[in-house]
């Protein structure tokens, strides 16, 4: 019954390391997001995506690129690591008439 | 820009006690989320409103929509502790899945 996965639950990386979450969904949702969930700061859009090789900025989008080359998968990309990047990254899929939005499990990264 | 405000922002109560979660948003929208999350873990969808007036109910949760009042309302019925967790509304704006407004989330925590 799995929705939206997340290609890793933990990771740890150095800083300076360029870093790839990826996200997939098996509903063929056209829309995809990338949110960050901080203590006390709640989730913030990072990038979403509406269509294939399509992307919009969020709220915080700096320090991040997005890449989406099949409708099924979006990718995070951190060009640089650095620790204040350290945080729990949630991707989620909305089908376009938002009737239903589905979340990923969830990856907690530490940037050491 | 879209608002969503939810209170209590935390609320401690007693097993058996019954308890309302508000969540208000700014502008129109004909649709609503509401999540929990566990410590550490991702977001769950509890429920998907999609019209005014929707009541949907699973266990002891129901949830509520009045769109003209730009109002939803989660319900705790007789709380157990495993309803111990965080609870999310989350908005899109009419006619846009490209949008989800979070609100900060409602720190619930169930006593014995």
């Amino acid at each position: 019954d799995v929705k939206v996965t997340q290609s890793s639950r933990y990771l740890v990386k150095r800083t300076g390391e360029k870093v790839f979450l990826e996200c997939v969904q098996d509903m063929d949702h056209e829309n995809m997001f990338w949110y960050r969930q901080d203590p006390g700061l709640g989730l913030r859009l990072i990038y979403f995506s509406y269509d294939v090789k399509m992307k919009e900025k969020g709220d915080i989008p700096e320090g991040y690129s997005v890449s989406r080359e099949k409708k099924e998968r979006f990718s995070l990309i951190l060009e640089s690591a650095s620790t204040n990047q350290t945080s729990m990254y949630l991707c989620a899929a909305i089908e376009e008439a938002a009737t239903e939005a589905f979340f990923g499990q969830g990856t907690r990264l530490t940037v050491v | 820009e879209l608002k969503v405000e939810q209170n209590p922002l935390f609320l401690s109560m007693q097993e058996g006690k019954n308890y309302t979660i508000y969540c208000n948003y700014s502008t129109t929208s004909d649709r609503l989320y509401w999540y929990r999350q566990d410590p550490g873990k991702s977001l769950e969808s509890l429920f998907v409103l999609l019209s005014n007036g929707a009541v949907k109910q699973e266990g002891r949760l129901m949830a509520s929509l009045d769109t003209k009042a730009r109002l939803s309302t989660l319900h705790i019925t007789a709380a157990v502790h495993d309803l111990s967790a965080t609870y999310f509304c989350a908005v899109p704006p009419t006619g846009s899945a490209r949008q989800l407004t979070f609100g900060s989330g409602t720190q619930l925590t169930v006593l014995p």
